[in-house]
Parts: C-alpha cells; structure tokens; sequence
C-alpha cells in the first residue's frame, strides 16, 4: 500500500540551529501539505503546494520557515534558526486533487 | 476568524457500548468536513467525510451527523473496541481559489475501557 513517507522520525537540536524534514509523498499526488502540531492540539497547516507551486503558505513563519517542492515531488522543509516554540510535530499529507488527504508519519522535533 | 472545535476534550467509554464525539464548527461556507483519527505517535488517518449538501453518512461501524442549522458535526461508534482508543480530529474544508484550505479543530481523546 501507498504511503507518504517522512524523514527523519525524531530530530533533537539545539536553538539558533537550522533543522530539514524531508518528505516524499503517493506517487501521482499533486497536492502535498506540511503541518505542524503542537501536542495536544490539531494539526495546523504551515504550507500547501500544488505540482511544485506554493498555493497557501499564509501560516508560515517566513522570518525563520522556508519550503520547497522543486521538482513537484518530494518536498523539504527547513527553519532556520530554530527556536524553543518550534518542538512540535512536522506532519506532511498529500492528496490526489480530491478531497481526502493522506498523512505520513511525522517528524517529532525538540528544541533544547 | 473562522474556527473548529469540540466540546469535549476527552471521553472514557465502555468496551462495547457507542461513542459520540462532537465538534462545532463556525464557517457555514464549508464544503465538506473530514473525521481523523490520530494514534499516539502517527499521522491522522482518515475515517469518513460529510459534504455539506448531506446530513448524514456511515461506513462501517462509523456515522457522522452533520446539523448545518446549529453548526454541529458528531461521530458516533458502534460497539467501540480497545482499538478505538485514540484522539480524534474533525477537520473543515472550504475550496477556495482552486485549492482547499483544512481547519483542525482541537481533538477528543477517546479512551475505552476493557
């Protein structure tokens, strides 16, 4: 079966240090979406791409946060520099064009 | 601005007897409206979905209930089962300028009990 796969599972830095997520989503998927979410809350969408072109990025720290999809695949997510607030939840999901959407794994990041 | 939330943060339920898990939602434009369910340490994993133009939809062992004129979504579960227990997300979309834009509400805790 089909899944979006994400990497790494756990990232542990230190603050003012830059992090990546990585996430490679279905094969045939247009859409892809990075999330975060704080423990105990529901995911909060940081950026959609549409193939490879940012259609919602309003949510996104742009000060420390950036994104990218060059190819319209697999798709990276960077902060830089990391601060205490970020430790979250990095969820990526991706969708066919319809409505459901799929998730991958998460990357759980703490900053110390 | 416009939001999703839940009226319970967490529900303790019976092996075997039904859940419901509210959520109310404020934007009356929403096209359609997902249920989630999150296992602890995993991504959200898709249960049912309602369009608005509905009021009602099941799968199995699952229906959703969607009352547009209080602005209220429910999910009911039939004969819950230990591996029910998770936290569930209901999510609101709006299609708009070609794409979707999703709204998380807060999430319910379900815990059931052997």
């Amino acid at each position: 079966e089909a899944e979006v796969a994400q990497s790494p599972r756990y990232k542990i830095t230190e603050k003012s240090q830059a992090v990546a997520f990585w996430c490679d989503p279905i094969s045939g998927h247009a859409t892809l979406y990075w999330y975060r979410q704080i423990l105990g809350q529901g995911p909060e969408l940081l950026v959609q791409f549409q193939d490879e072109s940012v259609v919602d990025d309003s949510q996104l720290p742009k000060d420390r946060f950036s994104a990218e999809r060059l190819k319209g695949v697999d798709s990276t997510l960077k902060i830089q520099p990391a601060e205490l607030g970020d430790s979250a939840m990095y969820l990526c999901a991706s969708s066919l064009g319809g409505d459901e959407q799929f998730f991958g794994p998460g990357t759980r990041l703490t900053v110390l | 601005g416009e939001s999703v939330g839940l009226h319970l943060p967490t529900l303790s339920v019976q092996e075997g007897d039904n859940s419901i898990i509210n959520c109310a939602y404020s934007n009356s434009a929403s096209d359609y409206f997902i249920w989630y369910k999150q296992e602890s340490g995993k991504g959200p994993q898709f249960i049912i979905d309602i369009r608005s133009n509905m009021d009602k939809r099941q799968g199995q062992r699952v229906t959703v209930l969607l009352n547009k004129t209080v602005k209220h979504l429910s999910l009911q579960i039939a004969a819950t089962q230990p591996g029910d227990s998770a936290v569930y997300f209901c999510a609101e979309i709006l299609r708009s300028g070609g794409y979707q834009k999703v709204t998380f509400g807060t999430g319910t805790k379900l815990q059931v009990i052997p």
